[in-house]
This record gives C-alpha cells, structure tokens and sequence, in this order.
C-alpha cells in the first residue's frame, strides 16, 4: 500500500515569507507527528496528533510554527515569517495509534521522505 | 535532559567485512529503543525495537543489544553490502503517554567495494 507521502520534496523560499508543508499519512494511521532534521543531525519531535487534535505540541520552537491536521487525515505544517534558520528537513510520520503497545507489539512511526526548506 | 548518543559520527568498511555501532541514552521514562536506517534524501526506515527486557533481536543482517542497566545499545552489521551505506540512527522512546521519539545524531556508514 502507498506509504507516508509529502509535498512539496522541496521548497525555496524568500526570508520572511510563508511557507505551507503538507502530509499525507497512510491511511487508517489515526496518529501524525512532524520532525524537523537539521544538516548531519537526527530528527527532532515537532508536534503529535491524535486524530484531529494536536496532543503535544512542545516540539514547535516557537508561534510562528503552526500545524492543522483539520479532517484527522491530511495535515499541514504551516510557517510564518520564515528565518534563514528554518532551514532543514521536514519529516512526518504516521502510526495506528500513539500510545506505545506492550510486549512485542509496537506501534511503529513509519516516515515519508520530507520535505526540504530553504530559507534564503 | 532526554538525550541520545551516537558513535562514531561515521564509518567506512569494506564490502563484506563486519562493524558495530553503538549508543548511549539518558532519555527517561525509558519505553522502547529502535535503530533506523536513513538513506540520503529518504526518510528512516525502521530495523529494531526492543523494550527494556529484549537484550538482543535481529533482523537479517542487523543485530542490536540492549543493556537497559547501563543504558547502552549497539547495532552489528554482518557481511556488508554496498546497500548499508547510510546513516544509521538510534532512536529511544519516552513513555510519555504517547510514541516521543528522542534520536541520536546517527552514524554515516559507507560500505567501499
């Protein structure tokens, strides 16, 4: 079945613009989560959703980053004012649920191949 | 702080021979501990995981350990393959209620024929 998709692969955009990532989740993945992956680190937690609503946020560096996820499906990362260090890879990931399963059953995050921002 | 460490940052092996990658978490509460294989410009692909009472489980030609008493990890490749160049990322899940996935900065294997 179709995977973690998102759009755009890339985006350039001008310091002080806005800017729009968008997520498709496998389907029936009732939890989304973005990750934000600078140059040669690993990724770092943005925001979870459970369904529609945002159950954890504290990744989000600050309130010009902002994420929809409106029908419980598709969901949109949305920046405002973009700085030069908004640079990086924009991950999403999609599991059946968010809570972590007991004994050998995991819910497992599966990641699209992000989307690349350039802030110049 | 809840953190991941990687070493070494990176490695180069010829085709066929062995290697160990390790890792070192502080992360707490402690719920799982993954490895992820990232190629360049793809996202991570899940190999293990294993909670606190797993001290070993492969997948092919992937071997990770879990000593949850010293908090280490180490993931062995066997015979390698041109293919296994990527990064390689330790990743530890705080339970937190939900899947709060706290990576390490990965080490960038490149396999040379």
């Amino acid at each position: 079945g179709a995977g973690v998709s998102q759009t755009p692969s890339n985006k350039v955009t001008e310091k002080g613009k806005y800017v729009e990532l968008r997520c498709d989740p496998i389907s029936g993945h009732t939890a989304l989560y973005w990750y934000r992956q600078s140059l040669g680190q690993g990724p770092e937690f943005l925001i979870y959703f459970q369904g529609t609503g945002a159950a954890d946020d504290s990744g989000l560096p600050n309130d010009r980053f902002f994420a929809v996820r409106p029908e419980g499906s598709v969901s949109t990362l949305k920046i405002q004012r973009t700085e030069r260090g908004d640079s990086a890879v924009y991950l999403c990931a999609s599991s059946l649920t968010g809570a972590e399963a007991g004994g050998s059953s995991y819910n497992e995050q599966f990641f699209g191949p992000g989307t690349r921002l350039t802030v110049l | 702080k809840n953190q991941v460490e990687q070493s070494p940052q990176s490695l180069i092996i010829l085709e066929g021979k062995n290697c160990t990658l390790q890792c070192n978490y502080t992360v707490s509460p402690f719920s799982n501990l993954r490895w992820y294989k990232q190629d360049t410009g793809r996202g991570p692909v899940s190999l293990t995981i294993m909670t606190f009472s797993e001290n070993t489980k492969s997948n092919g030609r992937y071997t990770a350990t879990l000593d949850a008493d010293t908090k280490q990890s180490s993931l062995h490749i066997t015979a390698s393959q041109l293919s296994d160049s990527a990064s390689y990322i330790c990743v530890v899940s705080a339970n937190t209620g939900f899947q709060k996935l706290v990576f390490g900065t990965g080490t960038r294997l490149l396999v040379s024929p």
